[in-house]
């Protein structure tokens, strides 16, 4: 079954600060998608970026960054800089295609904190 | 684009009453919808896949008399918690994907949260 972990319930950083947040995933499937998903205070969830599994190139979007490595099953997030409008809870998942489906399993998400 | 609407954001209610949760796509069409559940402090639980014109999906767990969900149309779905408990409290927020795409990002409305009292 798919799984996502993000081992780091809370994280606080001040300002400008660089912050990385780890996900590692479980899954059986050779063909699937990463997502990494914000959830501000107001609750609604901000697409970031979704990554396909064949697909290990690193990207990068202004202050974001995301790094994928297929070998550690690894998906991690970082940004650099870090602003006080970053706090969030930061949420990585992972497509579920059994059943075709095409629903996503999301890590237990990571509370960051930028503090002026 | 791609805009999802949810409605109510947030709703009070007594426990043994209904609610209804609506799910809109404004700008596109959506065969599937999905609806989370997440409390506190926690992450988004699949409940339900809903699908245009047939029966929803239910995951392991999820009372589907409790949890009715109807999706009449390609632009929306509604989530109706009957007889609500305050166990039932939480924040509801759905999802939809574009018809005809595959693993694209899943758009999420505003959410609703839900207190039972």
């Amino acid at each position: 079954a798919q799984k996502v972990t993000q081992a780091q319930t809370e994280i606080s950083v001040v300002e400008k600060e660089d912050v990385t947040l780890d996900c590692v995933y479980e899954t059986r499937d050779t063909t699937y998608y990463l997502f990494w998903y914000k959830q501000p205070p107001s609750g609604e969830l901000v697409f970031l970026i979704r990554r396909n599994s064949f697909d290990e190139q690193n990207e990068i979007s202004g202050r974001y960054s995301w790094n994928f490595q297929k070998s550690t099953s690894s998906f991690n997030f970082t940004i650099t800089a870090s602003q006080v409008v970053d706090s969030a809870v930061y949420f990585c998942a992972l497509s579920d295609t059994q059943g075709g489906s095409e629903k996503l399993v999301f890590g237990k998400g990571t509370k960051l904190t930028v503090n002026p | 684009g791609a805009v999802v609407s949810q409605h109510p954001s947030w709703v009070i209610c007594k426990s043994g009453t209904s609610v209804k949760i609506e799910c809109r796509s404004l700008d596109f069409q959506a065969t599937t919808m999905f609806w989370y559940r997440q409390f506190p402090k926690q992450s988004l639980m699949l409940m339900a896949t809903s699908n245009e014109g047939s029966k929803a999906t239910y995951e392991q767990g999820v009372e589907k008399d409790k949890f009715l969900i109807n999706h009449a149309s390609l632009t929306l779905s509604t989530l109706t918690v009957t007889s609500a408990h305050p166990e039932d409290s939480s924040f509801y927020i759905c999802s939809a994907r574009i018809q005809g795409t595959y693993n694209s990002p899943l758009h999420f409305g505003n959410g609703t949260r839900l207190t039972v009292t």
